[in-house]
């Protein structure tokens, strides 16, 4: 089973809406993070919500994060074309004597902007 | 040149070919990674070196043999294999923190594996 699932695993949406997805995991964790990948290139990282953090915003992106049902979600706002990407969740979970950060990513949510 | 490089982007190999993945971060980093990305499968973290020291080998099949000659730059060594290997392979970096304080990873554009 996978620690960061999303939801939904398919959007598509005009431009100018909003895009929520949402990532659900099962362990307890150090912080959550949104990355995001264009068509076959490498993870771009958007924002990283630590355990103690209930909500932070980056320009149009805003991210929440419930600890007591495990669940983060990942609202973008008035969405663009060049939004058009895979999102993903990634957890860090706490490890006994680990401090590189083991991120496990869940499958992604594809988001479709129409122009 | 600045972030993480990889190199070769693409690569096509036959099942008894050996070839070399490259990657080289520039940002001061001390810890690195490879990750595998297969369709419709979420990312997989193969290796973690933190200061040239391997600290994470995520029961990645021997065929696949990394190395970190130095905190900047990574390998990974390719023999004999499967085309179920055929996968987006992607290396990032990040600064290790004091324990407890974990940050985000900076990733490189990937190589695109074909094994025929």
């Amino acid at each position: 089973s996978q620690q960061g699932e999303e939801d939904p695993q398919a959007l598509s949406i005009q431009e100018g809406e909003n895009a929520t997805m949402n990532c659900s995991y099962k362990t307890s964790i150090n912080n959550l993070q949104w990355y995001r990948q264009n068509s076959g290139r490498g993870l771009v990282h958007l924002i990283l919500i630590r355990s103690n953090e209930r909500e932070k915003h980056s320009g149009r992106l805003r991210v929440t994060l419930d600890t007591s049902k495990k669940s983060s979600s990942l609202l973008i706002t008035a969405s663009r074309a060049a939004d058009t990407a895979s999102y993903f969740c990634a957890t860090v979970i706490l490890t006994g004597g680990t401090s590189y950060g083991k991120l496990t990513f869940g499958q992604g949510t594809i988001l479709t902007v129409h122009p | 040149e600045t972030g993480v490089t990889q190199t070769p982007r693409h690569l096509v190999m036959g099942m008894t070919n050996k070839k070399s993945l490259k990657c080289e971060q520039h940002l001061g980093h001390n810890a690195m990674y490879w990750y595998k990305q297969s369709a419709k499968k979420p990312l997989e973290l193969m290796f973690v070196y933190n200061f040239k020291e391997q600290t994470e080998n995520n029961s990645v099949p021997s065929r696949f043999s990394p190395e970190c000659p130095n905190s900047s730059h990574l390998f990974l060594h390719l023999h004999t294999l499967q085309p179920e290997d055929s996968a987006l392979y992607l290396c990032a970096s990040s600064q290790r923190q004091l324990a407890g304080s974990y940050n985000e990873q900076f990733f490189g554009p990937g190589t695109r594996l074909t094994v025929l």
